[in-house]
């Protein structure tokens, strides 16, 4: 049980478009999800948290018109990278969370951006 | 501010001995405890979660937590190279649904 699934696994765009990322949870319903951003041999970084049919929370520093996140039913969030920029190149990892479970987060594979 | 501290490491342990991964964090809020394990360039994995004070097992993996001590830690027994990733180790406090993750701790398994 607890499986989550993103896609897409990677994802090669040009500077100046947007991406569109979804994160699922397969097995169970997620109250929460939340969207880090993990740089080469960096740690996790949180980057916002949604609960379903509520507007994201943003952690400090992250730009909410640059990354859009919606978190439409129990089972889908999605991260929209908008006007994406070289420095946007990244891991993006989805996580989430069921209070049934008392909060343990359950990853997702990660997409993988590159923006040229 | 939280804080969750471990030795970045590496962690250098043959195989077939214990490996023993340690983590602080600052909160003494914190209510709930994860050891996550990230092989390079995938995602994190939970292993093993505790809440209350002493030690939890599951098959080769054991759990300590300290609270008074504010200290976490996992053994890892009869280490393989399988088991060589970077361990996260994740501090929930009460009232909140994030996590505050340290830096990880890598081991290596050496055959």
């Amino acid at each position: 049980g607890a499986v989550v699934s993103q896609h897409p696994s990677w994802v090669i765009c040009k500077s100046g478009t947007s991406v569109k990322i979804e994160c699922r949870s397969l097995d169970f319903q997620a109250t929460t999800m939340f969207w880090y951003r993990q740089f080469p041999k960096q740690s996790l970084m949180l980057m916002a948290t949604s609960n379903e049919g509520s507007k994201a929370t943003y952690e400090q520093g992250v730009e909410k018109d640059k990354f859009l996140i919606n978190h439409a039913s129990l089972t889908l969030s999605t991260l929209t990278v908008t006007s994406a920029h070289p420095e946007d190149s990244s891991f993006y990892i989805c996580s989430a969370s069921s209070t049934k479970d008392s909060y343990e987060q359950y990853f997702g594979p990660g997409t993988r951006l590159t923006v040229t | 501010q939280k804080e969750v501290e471990q030795n970045s490491g590496p962690l250098s342990v043959p195989e077939g001995a214990i490996a023993s991964l340690n983590c602080t964090y600052s909160d003494r809020g914190s209510q709930s405890f994860f050891w996550y394990r990230q092989y390079s360039g995938k995602s994190p994995e939970l292993i093993m979660s505790i809440y209350s004070n002493g030690d939890k097992e599951d098959g080769r993996f054991t759990a300590q937590l300290n609270k008074a001590s504010q200290y976490v830690s996992l053994l890892i027994r009869d280490s393989q190279p399988s088991d060589s990733a970077t361990y996260l180790c994740a501090v929930r406090a009460s009232g909140y649904s994030t996590l505050t993750f340290g830096k990880g701790t890598m081991l290596l398994v050496s055959p």
